[in-house]
């Protein structure tokens, strides 16, 4: 098993540019999350997912766009990239269970000019 | 809503010499509880993992976690600092149903030589 991947794993964006970040898992986990890491602040979810087709906001969803088309896929999209969006972005699976432990994948550093 | 506050930001300990990386956490139930290590630009690793069983949790690498509800602690030991040790940790909290995640903002530990 992969676990839990990220593409790319860096990107430089001007302003105003748009990307999408790829999170693929071959766990056939139901929960999917995006997070971003900025220094001090630990990881803030954004957006996540609890199946496919279906999407919900985190703490700090704004500018953001995401979609679940397939259960293995969740795409993390920026339309109109910011400054502000600099970032290391995490994504992670869950299944439901006992264990309770996500699964992390290995993280994409985003820097917007 | 739950909340976890790692309560120092930086620690330093010099090689051989005990750790102690302390975390309290606030929570309407029973929770989940969590450390996590990020090695300098790496993803996050699973240190260890309270769910309601033992409440001294052993971990990898020689970690352990004691849970204290009379407290609300989970903090982080380890009885010798090694090199290989210095990274960020993050304490982490569970919802109530065990589906999402709230981070501390994390504790860099540095060791000396």
């Amino acid at each position: 098993n992969a676990g839990v991947t990220q593409t790319p794993k860096f990107r430089v964006l001007k302003t105003g540019q748009s990307m999408t970040l790829l999170c693929a898992q071959d766990m056939n986990h139901e929960y999917m999350y995006w997070y971003r890491q900025d220094p001090g602040m630990g990881l803030r979810l954004i957006h996540y997912s609890v199946g496919e087709g279906t999407t919900a906001k985190g703490e700090v969803p704004d500018g953001y766009n995401v979609s679940r088309l397939k259960k293995q896929n969740f795409l993390l999209g920026l339309e109109s990239a910011a400054p502000s969006q600099t970032s290391v972005y995490f994504c992670a699976s869950w299944s439901t269970g006992a264990y309770y432990e996500q699964y992390f994948g290995p993280g994409t550093r985003l820097t917007v000019t | 809503a739950q909340s976890v506050t790692q309560l120092d930001s930086h620690v330093s300990v010099s090689e051989g010499t005990p750790v102690l990386l302390r975390c309290n956490y606030s929570s309407s139930y029973s929770p989940s509880l969590f450390w996590y290590v990020q090695h300098p630009n790496k993803g996050l690793q699973l240190l260890l993992k309270y769910t309601s069983a033992a409440t001294l949790v052993k971990g990898i690498n020689g970690f352990e976690a004691e849970f204290k509800k009379s407290e609300t602690s989970f903090h982080l030991t380890k009885p010798s600092a090694h090199m290989s040790d210095a990274a960020e940790y993050f304490c982490v909290v569970t919802n109530n149903a065990g589906n999402m995640l709230t981070f501390g903002g994390g504790t860099r530990l540095m060791v000396k030589p």
